[in-house]
């Protein structure tokens, strides 16, 4: 089954250092793979994808992903953290369905606390 | 460009009902996909319509279903509600193909927090 996990329950960083939410990938074939953040009360919110080519993808807010196929990661970086950038981040992977369409299957989420 | 919107924000039900849960598509999306996001856990996969069609189901039972309208919105209806389906439902847009082409990421709507009591 294809799959991703997240380590970590929770990420604590000082705001202005630099920030790492984890992701690894267990999938067949060429993975798919995505980042979105959710605020509290709110939906999901989409911040990038990786799909090929760089390995160092950016996205919004400043965000940016390395992928790594040998160690079939996908972790979320941020070179300096933002006390708004306090919230829910789930790692996706896209996963063919039956009828020719595609899902996501999400990890379990790292919630991200930036303190002043 | 209008972006994904669902109704109601909050619903309480009570144990045995049954629930309809709407959604609309961002413009120019045809395929609708619904998660049900329980508390502290990740979104799971419910079923995904293209074209007014089911083209994919999680693992969920019969008395979870859907519809897709010719404006590409979509309703989720559950029957007999059960204490474990409170939850927040998502709906979420994409464009797809009858090749099975799609736009890779999906956009999702703020949800419905159902709370069956």
């Amino acid at each position: 089954a294809q799959s991703v996990a997240q380590p970590e329950d929770q990420v604590n960083v000082a705001e202005g250092n630099p920030l790492t939410v984890k992701c690894t990938y267990s999938v067949s074939g060429n993975p798919y793979l995505f980042w979105y953040v959710q605020y509290p009360n709110r939906g999901l919110q989409f911040l990038l994808k990786y799909i090929t080519g760089d390995n160092l993808v950016k996205g919004s807010y400043g965000f940016e992903a390395e992928f790594n196929k040998s160690q079939t990661s996908f972790h979320l970086k941020k070179p300096s953290a933002l006390v708004s950038d306090s919230a829910l981040y789930f790692c996706a992977v896209r996963v063919p369905i039956t009828g020719g369409g595609n899902k996501l299957t999400f990890g379990t989420g790292t919630q991200l606390k930036v303190e002043l | 460009e209008t972006g994904v919107t669902q109704s109601p924000t909050h619903l309480i039900k009570t144990r045995g009902q049954q629930v309809t849960l709407r959604c609309s598509s961002q413009s120019g999306h045809n395929t609708v996909s619904w998660y049900q996001q329980a508390l502290g856990q990740g979104p799971q996969f419910i079923f995904q319509y293209y074209r007014e069609e089911e083209n994919g189901r999680g693992n969920f039972p019969p008395r979870f279903s859907g519809l897709q309208f010719p404006n590409y919105s979509s309703e989720l209806n559950v029957n007999a509600l059960e204490l474990d389906d409170s939850a927040l439902y998502l709906c979420a847009s994409s464009f797809g193909t009858a090749q099975g082409k799609s736009s890779y990421e999906q956009y999702f709507g703020p949800g419905t927090r159902l709370t069956v009591t």
